[in-house]
């Protein structure tokens, strides 16, 4: 079965620093992966997506992340972060079987938080 | 875009009863759709795949006469919560998909609180 490990629980970063959000996963396959941000109490909303091509991919806010296959890894990154950054985190993975699409199995999330 | 949307954004219930969930894709059709539940500060948890026109596959460990869904057209997938209990309280997320790229489109969720 395939998992997401997201080592930081949570990661303090200072407003106009660079920030980079870990993700690792665990998979047979190239899945297709997923970065979302939740702001408290609401829903998600998805930042960017691999699903194959280009490793590194440019996603809305300002971010990007790049996939590594020899690392399982798809780490997510922003050249400079702003106060309206803090929120929390989400890699996911998913897979397209024969039959469909399958649900996301997503890491336990990264709280980000912005300090002045 | 696409855009998803869940009805109500958040419900307040008595212990036993029932309360249904709405999932909606507003502008595509969805022959996939995905429920998710998060309790506080933890991650989402795949709940079950509701599948138009089919019955729902359920993840190991989700009881399916608990948590009933259907999947009635291509724009609507509803999870009735039976016989609510305080530990069902949660914060519940459906997802559709488009295409290969599977269910990648959030609703903005629904907070159910049991009392």
């Amino acid at each position: 079965a395939q998992s997401v490990t997201q080592p930081d629980i949570h990661i303090t970063v200072s407003e106009g620093a660079s920030l980079e959000l870990r993700c690792n996963y665990s998979y047979g396959a190239t899945p297709y992966l997923f970065w979302y941000v939740q702001s408290p109490g609401q829903g998600l909303q998805l930042l960017l997506k691999y699903f194959s091509g280009d490793t590194l991919v440019q996603g809305i806010k300002g971010f990007e992340a790049e996939f590594k296959r020899s690392q399982s890894s798809f780490n997510l990154r922003k050249p400079s972060v702003h106060w309206s950054d803090a929120a929390e985190y989400f890699c996911a993975v998913g897979y397209f079987s024969g039959g469909g699409a399958d649900g996301l199995t997503f890491g336990k999330g990264t709280h980000l938080i912005i300090q002045p | 875009g696409a855009v998803v949307s869940q009805h109500p954004s958040w419900v307040i219930c008595k212990s036993g009863t029932s309360v249904k969930i709405e999932c909606r894709s507003l502008d595509f059709q969805a022959t996939t759709m995905f429920w998710y539940r998060q309790f506080p500060k933890q991650s989402l948890m795949l709940m079950a795949t509701s599948n138009e026109g089919s019955k729902a596959t359920y993840e190991q460990g989700v009881e399916k006469d608990k948590f009933l869904i259907n999947h009635a057209s291509l724009t609507l997938s509803t999870l009735t919560v039976t016989s609510a209990h305080p530990e069902d309280s949660s914060f519940y997320i459906c997802s559709a998909g488009k295409g290969a790229s599977g269910g990648t489109f959030f609703g903005p969720g629904t907070r159910l609180t049991v009392l």
